[in-house]
């Protein structure tokens, strides 16, 4: 069956423009979690969502992130006036519930984000 | 909230032989579990194997093993009869509450032929 696919596979932008990441979860997944990743570092966690309710944004870096999902699919992970300290990889993960105790986060391959 | 740090930035192993990979971490839950995820070049997170933390026994997966040592927060990766396909960024992680993964900066495995 299909994995998380995200596209776009990589995106290089202006310095102040606003980019759109996308996340397909697999099918059924009802938790789907954003992280981002920077030249050698971990990952680290940005926002979660159970259906389409994101409770707690406080892991998004600044107000110029955003994101929402629709129904129990895709999610879009928005930039606005990009910087170039936004340059990373971002990846997305999706699970069959929240609980990352039982269940196990699958990720997707990740947008690499470049900003000029 | 949870810290996970590995102090190895980069290791390698000759193929068919046997690598450690460390990971210590700190948490103040009770109830959480430590992942290992590997990275090949093509970014996808694929995870190694899990342990959960009320478990005195250690986790294995086929040529993967942990050594978990709670009560020193010690939690690391053994790979035996390394293959080439195993040369990837290494990531340690903890979890614990519902949802959030807390991950170390990695450690890069070379495999020398």
């Amino acid at each position: 069956g299909a994995g998380v696919s995200q596209s776009p596979s990589n995106k290089v932008t202006e310095k102040g423009k606003d980019v759109e990441l996308r996340c397909d979860p697999i099918s059924g997944h009802t938790a789907l979690y954003w992280y981002r990743q920077r030249l050698g570092q971990g990952l680290e966690f940005l926002i979660y969502f159970q259906g389409n309710s994101a409770p707690d944004k406080s892991g998004l870096p600044s107000d110029r992130f955003s994101a929402e999902r629709t129904g129990e699919s895709v999610s879009t992970l928005t930039i606005q006036r990009t910087q170039q300290e936004d340059s990373a990889v971002y990846l997305c993960a999706s699970s069959w519930d929240l609980a990352v105790l039982s269940y196990e986060q699958y990720f997707g391959p990740g947008t690499r984000l470049t900003v000029t | 909230a949870q810290t996970v740090t590995q102090s190895q930035p980069e290791m390698s192993v000759q193929e068919a032989e046997t690598v450690t990979l460390s990971c210590t971490y700190d948490t103040s839950e009770s109830d959480y579990y430590l992942f290992w995820y590997k990275q090949p070049p093509s970014r996808q997170m694929i995870l190694v194997i899990r342990q959960e933390a009320y478990k005195q026994q250690n986790a294995t997966e086929n040529r993967f093993s942990v050594n978990f040592q709670k009560a020193a927060k010690s939690f690391s990766l053994k790979i035996s009869d390394s293959q080439l396909g195993d040369a990837a960024m290494y990531f340690c992680a903890a979890g614990a509450g519902s949802y959030q993964l807390t991950f170390g900066k990695g450690t890069k495995l070379s495999v020398i032929p």
